[in-house]
């Protein structure tokens, strides 16, 4: 079984802080992504990693895919409160199409 | 293009109902999946309809099954309710590729009391 472990669980932080969020797994990933969820909402694709060793940045967040494909990260950085949320890393599970394994998730409270 | 579409968007209902959860996905979407979303256990998939046919399943029990239409829109059913299934069910639609963006609706928030 393919698990994604995300830490830290919970994280507040001030405004302009910077921070990383990590998701490790025992297993390789073909590809990783991660998400962002807003209360009430459904979860909205930010990137797709997919080399090993391959860093995406998108605007203030930087996200960089592990050598071996087992581990990726996300930084923000000057976090700002419209970054609060739930961050999920996940990847496709072996031998399936569109099955995603979610990680347990990074809740991210941002204040002024 | 219109997003994903989930209805109702809150439910509450008593042990031992059964419940019809519905999404349609956006269009020219072919592959919708259905995923659990707890505070405990977090997102788990439930099961994915391509083409109307079943594709992939999760490790849930028979009570919670699903179908899809030749629309693509799709429906789950969750019969015999208990009070475990209350969560957050989140359905989300592609074009069916390995590791493609998921598109997801906003979720209907099922209470079981």
């Amino acid at each position: 079984t393919q698990l994604l472990e995300q830490s830290p669980q919970f994280l507040s932080i001030q405004e302009g802080e910077n921070l990383t969020v990590y998701c490790n797994s025992s297993s390789v990933f073909s590809s990783l992504q991660w998400y962002r969820q807003e209360p009430g909402e459904g979860p909205v694709l930010l990137v797709t990693v997919v080399t090993g060793g391959e860093v995406k940045k998108l605007k203030r967040l930087t996200f960089q895919f592990g050598d071996a494909r087992k581990d990726s990260s996300l930084h923000i950085t000057a976090a700002q409160p419209g970054d609060t949320g739930l961050y999920l890393c996940a990847g496709p599970t072996t031998g399936t199409a569109s099955k995603l394994t979610f990680g347990t998730g990074t809740r991210l409270q941002v204040t002024l | 293009k219109a997003g994903v579409t989930q209805t109702p968007r809150y439910l509450i209902k008593t042990r031992g109902q059964q419940v019809t959860l519905s999404c349609s996905p956006i269009s020219g979407h072919r592959s919708v999946s259905w995923y659990q979303q707890t505070p405990g256990q977090g997102l788990q998939f439930l099961f994915e309809y391509f083409s109307e046919t079943q594709r992939n399943k999760g490790n849930f029990p028979g009570r919670f099954s699903g179908r899809q239409f030749s629309n693509s829109r799709s429906e789950m059913n969750v019969s015999t309710l208990e009070l475990g299934d209350s969560a957050l069910y989140l359905c989300a639609s592609s074009f069916g590729r390995v590791g493609e963006k998921l598109f997801f609706g906003s979720g209907t928030q099922l209470s079981v009391l």
